[in-house]
C-alpha cells in the first residue's frame, strides 16, 4: 500500500495563531512530499514542493515566511500556518511521493480543514 | 488556455451506463497521466495512471492516452451511484517534472 497521514483531521483557531499540520507516509519513504490547499468548488492549488533535508520550493504567490515548511526525514513533513487570518481557512492537503517509482506518483493524505475565526 | 482543462459539468448519467470523462493538456513533452476520485469534503484517491499511449484497463476504469493529440479520458463502465465525486485528471512531467498539474475537476452524478 502507500497510505499517507495527516494530523489534525480539523482544526479551529483564532487569528493570529500558528497552527502546525504533519504529514506521514506510513508505509514507504517519501523523497518528496507536496502541500495544496483547496478552496471550495476548486481544484487543488500547489502551495510547494519539499525535499528530505533541504529547503521548500514555493510556487509563485505563496509566501513562505507565512507557510513554514520542514521535511526532516523520509517519512515525516509539516506545514505551519504562521499568524492565521480567516482568509487562510481552507483545506489543506499533503501528498508523497514514492521513492524509487519517480516522484510524479503521488498518495494523497486525508486533508486537513483549518477554520480561523 | 489552461494547462489541462476539464469539462467540469456536471455530467450526469444513469446507474449501468457508461461514463466518459475527458481531459486535455498544454504541455507536449508532459509524460505521466493520473485520473483522481475526489468525494465531497474529502481528498484525491488514486484510481488510474497511465504512462503510454493506448488503453489501460483496471476493473470498471479504462485509461485512454493519445500523446499527439494531447487527450486523455477515463472510462467508467456499470456506473454506480457510488461512483459519484468529482474526477481529476492529473499531468506531470515534461517542463513541470515531479509536480502534478490539475484539471478543475468533472463532476460526476450516477442517479439511480
Amino acid at each position: 500500500g502507500a497510505v499517507v497521514s495527516q494530523h489534525p483531521s480539523r482544526v479551529i483557531c483564532k487569528s493570529g495563531t500558528s497552527v502546525k499540520i504533519e504529514c506521514r507516509s506510513l508505509d514507504f519513504q517519501a523523497t518528496t512530499m507536496f502541500w495544496y490547499r483547496q478552496f471550495p468548488k476548486q481544484s487543488l492549488m500547489l502551495m510547494a514542493t519539499s525535499n528530505e533535508g533541504s529547503k521548500a520550493t514555493y510556487e509563485q504567490g505563496v509566501e513562505k515566511d507565512k507557510f513554514l515548511i520542514n521535511h526532516a526525514s523520509l517519512t515525516l513533513s509539516t506545514l505551519t500556518v504562521t499568524s492565521a487570518h480567516p482568509e487562510d481557512s481552507s483545506f489543506y492537503i499533503c501528498s508523497a511521493g514514492r521513492t524509487g517509482r519517480g516522484t510524479d506518483t503521488q498518495y494523497f493524505g486525508p486533508g486537513t480543514r483549518l477554520t480561523v475565526l | 488556455q489552461k494547462e489541462v482543462e476539464q469539462n467540469s459539468g456536471p455530467l450526469s448519467v444513469p446507474e449501468g451506463a457508461i461514463a466518459s470523462l475527458n481531459c486535455t493538456y498544454s504541455d507536449r513533452v508532459s509524460q505521466s497521466f493520473f485520473w483522481y476520485r475526489q468525494y465531497s469534503g474529502k481528498s484525491p484517491e488514486l484510481i488510474m495512471s497511465i504512462y503510454s499511449n493506448g488503453d489501460k484497463e483496471d476493473g470498471r476504469f479504462t485509461a485512454q492516452l493519445n500523446k499527439a493529440s494531447q487527450y486523455v479520458s477515463l472510462l467508467i463502465r456499470d456506473s454506480q451511484p457510488s461512483d459519484s465525486a468529482t474526477y481529476l485528471c492529473a499531468v506531470a512531467g515534461g517542463t513541470s517534472y515531479g509536480k502534478l498539474t490539475f484539471g478543475q475537476g468533472t463532476i460526476l452524478t450516477v442517479h439511480p
